[in-house]
């Protein structure tokens, strides 16, 4: 059935450097969402893109929606011990939003 | 403003007894989602509710587990007949849910459950 993949699981990067994670659907999405989750936390949504091709930042984290709206991507520049944990992509499947597995980040400082 | 609250935060049981898990959404949204979260692992959704709609149960693992949502606000997901895997944290997530649109949603903390 439909699903959100998302990709690598695991990242762990040398403060400074930068960091990206994926997501892809084998069908269109309207939206995709993305969240994150600092350890012992829970998931915190960060942004929402909705347009073919649109990219957004916040500050060093740059989000994109592919022009087919079938994959995402969150890129980090630079980062940071704060960058520091799981970052789920989310797209709609039916009626309801759906999560990726994550992608866990972690940073050696 | 109050966010989502969940209540017990941590639950331990015995393997075999039934537990009842409480969510308390946003005031005023209509969607409420129940996911699971085993440790180091990713979202696992369980059930849906929007507004009046038929609940979209279709993550639930098996006929143990069951949930309702009273007047379209306090959720409770109860589990049966508890068995060691289901062992995880449970989070409950609200949003508007406006029809035809996706929002974003908000998480509780969490319940952790424990079944010895």
């Amino acid at each position: 059935g439909q699903q959100v993949m998302q990709i690598p699981q695991y990242q762990h990067v040398q403060e400074g450097e930068d960091f990206t994670t994926y997501c892809n659907s084998s069908t269109t999405l309207s939206n995709i969402q993305w969240y994150k989750q600092r350890p012992g936390g829970h998931p915190v949504f960060l942004i929402q893109l909705v347009k073919s091709g649109e990219v957004k930042k916040q500050k060093r984290l740059t989000f994109q929606f592919g022009e087919a709206k079938k994959n995402s991507s969150l890129h980090i520049t630079a980062t940071q011990t704060t960058d520091v944990g799981t970052y789920f992509c989310a797209g709609p499947l039916q009626n309801d939003m759906r999560f990726g597995a994550g992608t866990r980040l972690t940073v050696k400082p | 403003g109050a966010g989502v609250s969940q209540s017990p935060s941590n639950k331990v049981t015995e393997k075999g007894k039934d537990v009842e898990l409480r969510c308390d959404p946003i005031s005023g949204h209509t969607a409420l989602y129940w996911y699971r979260q085993s440790l180091g692992q990713g979202l696992e959704f369980l059930i849906y509710f929007q507004g009046n709609s038929a609940p979209d149960k279709s993550g639930l693992p098996s006929d143990r587990f069951s949930a309702e949502r009273t007047g379209g606000s306090v959720s409770t997901l109860t589990i049966q007949r508890t068995q060691q895997e289901d062992s995880a944290v449970y989070l409950c997530a609200s949003s508007l849910g406006a029809s035809g649109s996706y929002n974003e949603q908000f998480f509780g903390p969490g319940t952790r459950l424990t079944v010895l």
